[in-house]
Formats: C-alpha cells, structure tokens, sequence
C-alpha cells in the first residue's frame, strides 16, 4: 500500500546534538512539507518543497534543515541550533497542483534532554 | 494574513449524541477548507474537504461539514458519535498556491460510553 513512513516513531537525543528525522513516500507525490505539532497549537509549517532540489520556509524554519535529493525522501535536521527541539514531527506529502489534501506519517516524537 | 480558530478546546459528549465542531477563518478569497482528524500518536487522516459548489459536503466515517461564507465558518457535524470518534480535529485553510496550509489548533472530543 502506498503511503509516508517517518522513522523513528521516538526519537532521544542530548542538548548540543543534531538529529535526522526520515520521510520517505512512495504515492509518487511532487511536493513534501514538514510540520511541527506542540500541545494547544497545531500545526506549524517548518519547510516544504515542491519539486526535486528545491525546497522553501515555511513559518518557523529556524534552527531546522532539509534536503529533497529524491521524490521520495525528505529529511528533516533538527540542529542544535533550535532553542525548543522537543515536540511531535509531522511528515506529509501531496500531488502537485492546487486543492490536493495533505497525506500524513505517524510522526516522531522527538526528546531533547 | 490568514487564520483559522476553532473555539472549543475540548468537548465531550455522550455515545449515541450529535456533534458539531466549530471553525472559522481568516482568508480574502475563497478558501480550500478542510477537516483532518488525530488519534493519538498518530499522524493526520482526512476526514473531508471543500472547494466549491455543494456547501454541504460529505465526509468518510459519517461526518459532514458545511460552509458559510456569510460566517466565515466550515463547521464539522456527526449526527451520532460513535466511541471511536474520540479523536483530536483540526481545520484547515488552504492558499490558492497550494504549498501552503494553515491548521487550527485543533478540538479534542471525548465520547463518554
């Protein structure tokens, strides 16, 4: 079945230290997009992209990097520069042209103690 | 810029009851709009989406929505909810480009048996 596989689904690092989090999809989507969920708000737009080696930010991007080298992946590094890196991870992807929902991962949930 | 409210954090109701949740928004044109449900550690499902015509739109698992451009609303309803329906729900605007998708922050339902 087609569908997005964001792995890990928990995810523990220390202060200081970068992390990857995987998106991978195979609906054969153009665009891929990483949102941010925190309790009582959510969510929030980090970056996405619409083609292949291209990608924009969305809202809150800082302290956050992507990269789009295939269709079907879209890593998200949290670096150490995101003041707040603890929260559930969204991955989502849709077909390329307007109107077209979102599909969603499980997420990860990320702890940065 | 726009924006989305969804008034009610929390609502419970009784198994068998209807329901309706709220939503508003903030767009200067016509919106794409959108209904996405949660379980809990999970990723985003769609429930339904309007981009015009019928203001009345149908859903999967039994919900439907309707728009009202007057009140600037797309509210969520279920004539009889169902224990599973326990869920958090978040409305969505979308932007004509379609790379940009602004949520609400969501409404959590109990469903007490």
């Amino acid at each position: 079945d087609g569908g997005i596989t964001q792995s890990p689904k928990y995810l523990f690092r220390k202060e200081g230290q970068n992390v990857t989090l995987s998106c991978e999809q195979n609906l054969n989507h153009d665009a891929m997009y990483w949102y941010r969920q925190d309790p009582g708000q959510g969510l929030r737009l980090i970056y996405y992209s619409q083609i292949v080696n291209d990608f924009q930010k969305g809202d809150i991007a800082e302290g956050y990097s992507v990269s789009r080298e295939k269709k079907e992946s879209f890593p998200l590094t949290v670096t150490s520069a995101q003041k707040n890196p603890t929260a559930f991870y969204l991955c989502a992807s849709s077909k390329h042209r307007e109107n077209s929902p979102l599909h969603f991962g499980n997420g990860t949930r990320l702890t940065v103690t | 810029a726009q924006s989305v409210t969804q008034p009610d954090i929390h609502i419970t109701v009784s198994e068998g009851a209807s329901l309706e949740l709220r939503c508003n928004y903030s767009y200067g044109a016509t919106p794409y709009l959108f209904w996405y449900v949660q379980s809990p550690g999970q990723g985003l499902q769609l429930l339904l989406k309007y981009f015009s015509g019928d203001t009345l739109v149908q859903g999967i698992k039994g919900f439907e929505a309707e728009f009202k451009r007057s009140q600037s609303s797309f509210n969520l309803r279920k004539p009889s909810v169902h224990w599973s329906d326990a869920a958090e729900y978040f409305c969505a605007v979308g932007e004509t480009s379609y790379d940009k998708v602004i949520f609400g922050p969501g409404t959590s339902l109990s469903v007490i048996p």
